[in-house]
């Protein structure tokens, strides 16, 4: 059974850093896209990064490029999101995901890592 | 990059009836058009890709339709289960987006 489980949220002031990881089983994660989608209290789901299976090609959405990273390690089976330059706005669920059969559509997601960034 | 507008935002139905959500895209993405499901406090759940192609596991009263700007995700008749907001997401270039969501609530 596919099981995703992100941690390392929590409260960070403005301009601070935080590092989600999301600990993958029951599937090839070595062979799988995987992606950071957010959502904002009582908002909308927003896409934040994917990252290909070798970790060679990655994507962003404008509003974090330049400040977020994600990452792997494939060996540990695990997916990363270095979160710099936090601002208020980047306050939201953050929910480690993967893509079905390596294209667009999520068939796992995790249960998601609360990050709020607040003085 | 392209936008989704899903319309209607919130659709009050009663149980039994048919239901219909359209999402537009501002640009053509041929079917890359996902349809995702989520309750509260819950992670979002994979109904539909491809526009039309039905996940394994969800129940055949979901379809979807559509194509180039237009779609919809019909359920064809409402269960109790499906009160929650339904996402629609492009997925044929970067930067991937969602629709705005469209709440389906009980009447």
């Amino acid at each position: 059974e596919v099981h995703l489980v992100e941690s390392g949220g929590g409260l960070v002031q403005p301009g601070g850093s935080l590092r989600l990881s999301c600990a993958a089983s029951g599937f090839t994660f070595s062979s799988s896209w995987m992606t950071w989608v957010r959502q904002a209290p009582g908002k909308g789901l927003e896409w934040v990064a994917n990252i290909k299976p070798d970790g060679s090609e990655k994507f962003s959405v404008d509003s974090v490029k330049g400040r977020f990273t994600v990452s792997r390690d494939n060996a540990k089976n695990s997916l990363y999101l270095q979160m710099n330059s936090l601002r208020a706005e980047d306050t939201a669920i953050y929910y480690c995901a993967r893509y079905y059969e390596n294209s667009g559509p999520i068939d796992y997601w995790g249960q998601g890592s609360l990050v709020t960034v607040s003085s | 990059d392209i936008q989704m507008t899903q319309s209607p935002s919130t659709l009050s139905a009663s149980v039994g009836d048919r239901v219909t959500i359209t999402c537009r895209a501002s640009q053509s993405i041929s079917y890359w058009l996902a349809w995702y499901q989520q309750k509260p406090g819950k992670a979002p759940k994979l109904l539909i890709y491809k526009a039309s192609s039905l996940q394994s596991g969800v129940p055949l009263r979901f379809s979807g339709s559509g194509s180039g700007t237009e779609f919809t995700l019909t359920i064809s008749s409402l269960q109790p289960d499906d009160f929650a907001t339904y996402y629609c997401k492009q997925y044929n270039s970067y930067p991937l987006t969602f629709g705005g969501g469209t709440k389906v609530e009980i009447k």
